[in-house]
């Protein structure tokens, strides 16, 4: 299984604020990273597929960019409906793998 | 607008089996592949397998021995089935539809998803 691992498990930011997550990826997926935000009781919600590829109706201040094993996720300025946990996902080889998850707190 | 909605037993017997039924509106099954995604409380995101309309399956080999997903197009549902189950399987069980093709492929609807307890 390709393994993801997430930096950082969690972090604390403020409004406004520039947020990056990175996920590394065990062995190289070309650009087969997906990104997900999740709220408290909530399904995760799709943000990023394809690695750099926005979902439909995902705001523009959320984007990512990687390749072969280093994927990042970044909020250009960070908003309050934006605290949540964030997880990658490659759909490189099955079975689908994701990372532990990064919790965006409130600073 | 596409919904996903699972329904089921919210607690199960250790040993028997576990039965979900994800019911799919506002758009058809036939076309797509279909998803169960499971989350422990407090934990992260395993993939269980997926269906595509055909039944062509994929299990996560983790659960291959104990899982099968099947598919109704007649009603627009997919269901989930885990047998032997234990207290490890307690969790958030979530269904979703898989869109994309190769490097594009993700998973853009969910269900709200269901709590399955695992207890005696």
């Amino acid at each position: 299984d390709i393994q993801m691992t997430q930096s950082p498990s969690s972090l604390s930011a403020s409004v406004g604020d520039r947020v990056t997550i990175t996920c590394r990826a065990s062995e190289s997926m070309s650009n087969y990273s997906n990104w997900y935000q999740q709220k408290p009781g909530k399904a995760p919600k799709a943000l990023i597929y394809a690695a750099s590829s926005l979902q439909s109706g995902v705001p523009s201040r959320f984007s990512g960019s990687g390749s072969g094993t280093d994927f990042t996720l970044t909020i250009s300025s960070l908003q309050p409906e934006d605290f949540a946990t964030y997880y990658c996902q490659q759909s490189y080889i099955y079975p689908w793998t994701f990372g532990q998850g990064t919790k965006v707190e409130v600073k | 607008q596409v919904q996903l909605q699972e329904s089921g037993p919210g607690l199960v017997k250790p040993s028997e089996t576990l039965s979900l039924t994800c019911t799919v509106s506002g758009g058809s099954i036939n076309k797509y592949y279909w998803n169960w995604i499971r989350q422990p409380p407090g934990k992260g995101l395993e993939w269980i397998g997926y269906i595509h309309y055909s039944g062509n399956t994929r299990y996560n080999p983790s659960l291959e021995s104990r899982v099968t997903i099947s598919v109704d197009t007649s009603k627009n549902q997919f269901s989930l089935r885990l047998t032997s189950v234990t207290a490890a399987d307690t969790a958030f069980y979530y269904c979703a539809r898989e869109s994309g093709r190769y490097e594009t492929t993700r998973l853009d609807y969910w269900g709200q998803g269901t709590l399955v307890t695992v207890s005696s």
